[in-house]
């Protein structure tokens, strides 16, 4: 079957660092997506990622390892807006866009 | 402003009954989508087209219908075949292949069968 695992919630800190992992299992793989979700909104595009490396964006990053079926999101100088749900998606052999659960980030003053 | 509108915002339905979610982009984007979202999981795919007149099932379109008469509208129904319809529905389109496209999201939809 295909799997898309993230944690299903995290905790930082305003003004420091944190990574969100993304490991997927798909039959087959045409790029991955990260996307933002704020409680009750709809989800807003972050990054796209099909070759393997990191991919820079203002304070958030992408990084993509295809053979090891893994992504995580950077999230730098982190503010209090940045608390939302962070969802991974993949696109498998067939084109079909796989989504995870989403990741639910908690910002702390 | 271009961009997707979902109306309404909040659907309470009866049981039995069948409602009708509207979706209407101004993006001239060819294909369009619709989502439920459950708490605790992904996405998860209804219906999707690609082209006027043309409608292709996703993962759970039992108890769901769909019509693409116009480019812009893409109207889901749930009908009183749908076993447990409370959930956030959310349309989106892209201007071509999802594959490589980012999907732009309407506001979303909240139903809740009383």
């Amino acid at each position: 079957g295909q799997n898309i695992d993230q944690p299903t919630e995290m905790t930082a800190t305003e003004g420091a660092i944190v990574q969100i992992n993304c490991t997927y299992q798909t039959s087959g793989f045409n790029g991955l997506f990260w996307y933002q979700q704020h409680a009750g909104e709809a989800p807003t595009f972050l990054s796209y990622n099909v070759l393997d490396g990191l991919e820079e964006k203002g304070r958030f990053s992408s990084f993509l390892s295809r053979s090891k079926g893994y992504s995580y999101l950077l999230l730098k100088e982190l503010q209090m807006k940045d608390s939302a749900s962070y969802l991974c998606a993949v696109t498998d052999s067939n084109y079909q866009l796989i989504w995870g659960a989403g990741t639910k980030l908690i910002i702390k003053p | 402003d271009g961009g997707i509108t979902q109306s309404p915002k909040y659907l309470f339905r009866k049981e039995g009954q069948n409602v009708t979610l509207s979706c209407e982009q101004n993006l001239n984007h060819d294909a369009m989508y619709w989502y439920r979202q459950d708490p605790g999981q992904g996405l998860r795919l209804i219906y999707y087209s690609q082209i006027v007149n043309d409608f292709q099932k996703g993962d759970i379109a039992e108890g769901y219908s769909v019509s693409r008469e116009k480019k812009e509208s893409f109207p889901l129904t749930v009908t009183s075949a749908q076993k447990n319809p409370t959930a956030f529905y959310l349309c989106a389109s892209t201007p071509g292949e999802v594959s490589y496209n980012e999907q732009f999201f309407g506001p979303g939809t909240r139903l809740t069968v009383l």
